[in-house]
Parts: structure tokens; sequence; C-alpha cells
């Protein structure tokens, strides 16, 4: 069981936006910095966002992340069928002196 | 442009020592700013944090493999690697490499495409 919580599925048609959550606690989003990956199946994963909300060059404005407290969100705009992927949000933990991962959210673009 | 390269064994005994090494190109590995990662992905599951390595050479392991694994890095062959002792099938996933940009709250910015390692007598 991940220390992150992410819900296991979300799905959206073409040009909808969806939301998908990461929920943690006080040791790791509530004071750490919280990044986003898109993996492809079959590919590497992919930073799509870093500090909570900050997108590296590359990444289309499309997809933006927020925190709250102890949980944080991505969302998707303008959603695409090459959106199509498994998203985990990532965090350190201080009470573990770790890295941790959501568990993962696979998107269905219907 | 920055490449990881992940090489190993891609089939290991049970009991036995898993290594894999990760060759860096298109920078240099003690460039300032960055440190250097493991992870991993079992077959249909998650991704999982192995560790990561600074230039100075200092290190941070997942708690749960702390006892088993070692990463090292080796400046004049511009690449690190992992060994990981006492495997079992549980062990057996992708292992990526990653570049760990330490401005970017430690996120993992560049990702090798992986190789699958399997435990297996």
């Amino acid at each position: 069981q991940s220390v992150l919580t992410q819900p296991p599925s979300a799905s959206g048609t073409p040009g909808q936006r969806v939301t998908m959550s990461c929920s943690g606690t006080s040791s790791n989003i509530g004071s750490n910095s919280v990044k986003w990956y898109q993996q492809v199946p079959g590919t590497a994963p992919k930073l799509l966002v870093y500090s909570d909300n900050q997108r590296p060059s590359g990444v289309p404005d499309r997809f933006s992340g927020s925190k709250s407290g102890t949980s944080a969100s991505l969302a998707i705009s303008g959603l695409r069928s090459e959106d199509e992927a498994d998203y985990y949000c990532e965090a350190w933990d201080d009470s573990l002196n770790g890295v941790m991962f959501g568990g993962g959210t696979k998107l269905t673009v219907l | 442009q920055l490449q990881l390269q992940e090489s190993g064994s891609g089939l290991v005994k049970p009991s036995q020592t898993l290594s894999l090494t990760c060759a860096v190109s298109g920078d240099s590995i003690i460039s300032g700013g960055y440190s250097w990662s493991w992870i991993r992905q079992p077959p249909g599951k998650g991704l999982e944090w192995i560790g990561f390595i600074y230039v100075s050479g200092s290190t941070y392991y997942n708690p749960s493999l702390k006892s088993r694994v070692n990463i090292s890095i080796d400046r004049p062959k511009n690449q690190f690697s992992m060994k990981l002792t006492s495997v079992t099938a549980a062990d057996t996933a992708v292992y990526y490499c990653a570049r760990v940009r330490l401005t970017y709250g430690r996120a993992l910015d560049s990702w090798g495409q992986g190789t699958l390692v399997t435990v297996s007598s």
C-alpha cells in the first residue's frame, strides 16, 4: 500500500478537463514539494510537474498542478487521446526519510 | 542532450546479487545541481524508489531496501551503479536510472529507458 493515495482510475472524453488527486500526510505532501509523472505504457515515466505547480520546458500548459495542505491535484485540460497513460504523484517523506510514489492513476480517454 | 542507459544482468538467481550500471552521456555526472537515482517497477505495478546518490558520494536509500542495496558513482566513467543483494522473485522488475534535479525540488527530470531484471532459478 502506497504512502501517497491516488484513485486507481480516471476517464474523460477528448476536449474535457479531468483532475486526479493525490492524498498524503503532514510528513510528505504537507511539508515537501509534489511532483507528477506521466507514463505511457511500455515507456519510461516523464516529469510533468515539479515543485507542486511548475512545468518543465516542453510540457504543455494543458497540464497543471496544485496543492492544498496534505493533498495535491493534477489537472489536464483539452484532453487528447495521447494523454491516455498512468500518472504518478511523488513527494519526499520526512518520517520515512525517502521518496514516496503514489500508486498511480490510469487515465482512459474515451 | 542528456541520455541515460541502463545495463546489467537480465536474469538473476534467487539469493544472488543484482548488479546494474547507468551510463550517462551528454553531460558530466558531476555537474552541479544534480544527483542520480534508481527506481523500479514490478510488472503491472507502480513505481518504487530505490535510492539516490549525490556526486559527493552521499546516499539515501528506501528504508525497505536499505539493508540490501548499495549505490555507487564512477566519476571517470561518467556512470553510476546499483547492487541489490539476496534477491527474491519479489525483486523482479523493470529498473530505471534517472537524474535528480535538485533545483526542481529533487524531481526526477530525465530517465533511462529501463531494463527488465527477472529473478528466477
